[in-house]
């Protein structure tokens, strides 16, 4: 069982609204990702937990706050969005640990498509 | 991290072997390659991987060159189901402490498979 399940699958919410997105997996990893993915265009990294401490953040604005609160749940937070940050997001999770069989593979979500208005 | 160089579009006709090409002339010991395919509308799906000797599954064969610059992926007998845009990523598992496993996506190739 490689699933990663994303909810919501669809969020449209306003500039001033908080809202969040979630993501879970019982396949025991223990890194999980968030990336964006604009129209058209490639998935691009925003932040990565590695043992459910923050490891990566590319320079994200502080408008989108990521939360671990344990090795299979993974939460996005935003706040105060702009049209802009309207995308496709997607979590990710892989093993965390290298292995000859599986190589670290990341397995990814649906997603949850979020449109600011 | 190596980059990869895919072309941004190919045709294929259905029921027939669809060859996606990429090259990764810079790519270290220490790195794999990984192909993933997103359908329109859809997460990131993962096909295969591979580090130096030619790989196959259920889905896919994966044929690395020998001097391992360049990759493809072969769908050996392709359906309209495989229309997707194809990614080629390399990425070295020596993982750092705590650092998880950064996976930077290309442009990828669009492939449509023709009835």
């Amino acid at each position: 069982d490689t699933e990663v399940t994303q909810t919501p699958k669809h969020l449209v919410m306003g500039m001033t609204n908080k809202k969040s997105l979630k993501c879970e997996q019982h396949m025991g990893h223990r890194a999980m990702y968030w990336y964006k993915q604009k129209a058209k265009k490639p998935p691009e990294l925003m932040f990565v937990y590695s043992y459910e401490k923050l490891s990566i953040n590319e320079s994200v604005p502080s408008r989108f706050s990521p939360e671990c609160p344990n090795s299979s749940l993974l939460n996005l937070h935003l706040h105060a969005l702009q049209p802009e940050d309207s995308a496709l997001y997607l979590c990710a999770s892989s093993p965390g640990a290298a292995s000859r069989r599986w190589g670290n593979t990341i397995y990814f979500g649906e997603g949850s498509w979020l449109t600011v208005v | 991290d190596a980059k990869t160089t895919q072309p941004t579009s190919m045709d294929c006709a259905e029921g027939r072997a669809a060859n996606l090409p990429c090259n990764h002339s810079t790519i270290s010991g220490n790195e794999y390659v990984y192909w993933y395919r997103q359908i329109h509308s859809q997460g990131p799906q993962y096909i295969i991987h591979g580090l130096k000797n030619n790989e196959t599954n259920e889905m896919a064969s994966l044929i690395i060159t020998e001097d391992r610059k360049s990759s493809t992926l072969i769908l050996p007998h392709a359906t309209l189901r495989d229309t997707a845009v194809y990614y080629c990523i390399v990425r070295d598992l020596t993982l750092r402490a705590n650092t998880g496993n950064q996976f930077y996506f290309g442009t990828g190739t669009s492939l449509t498979v023709i009835p």
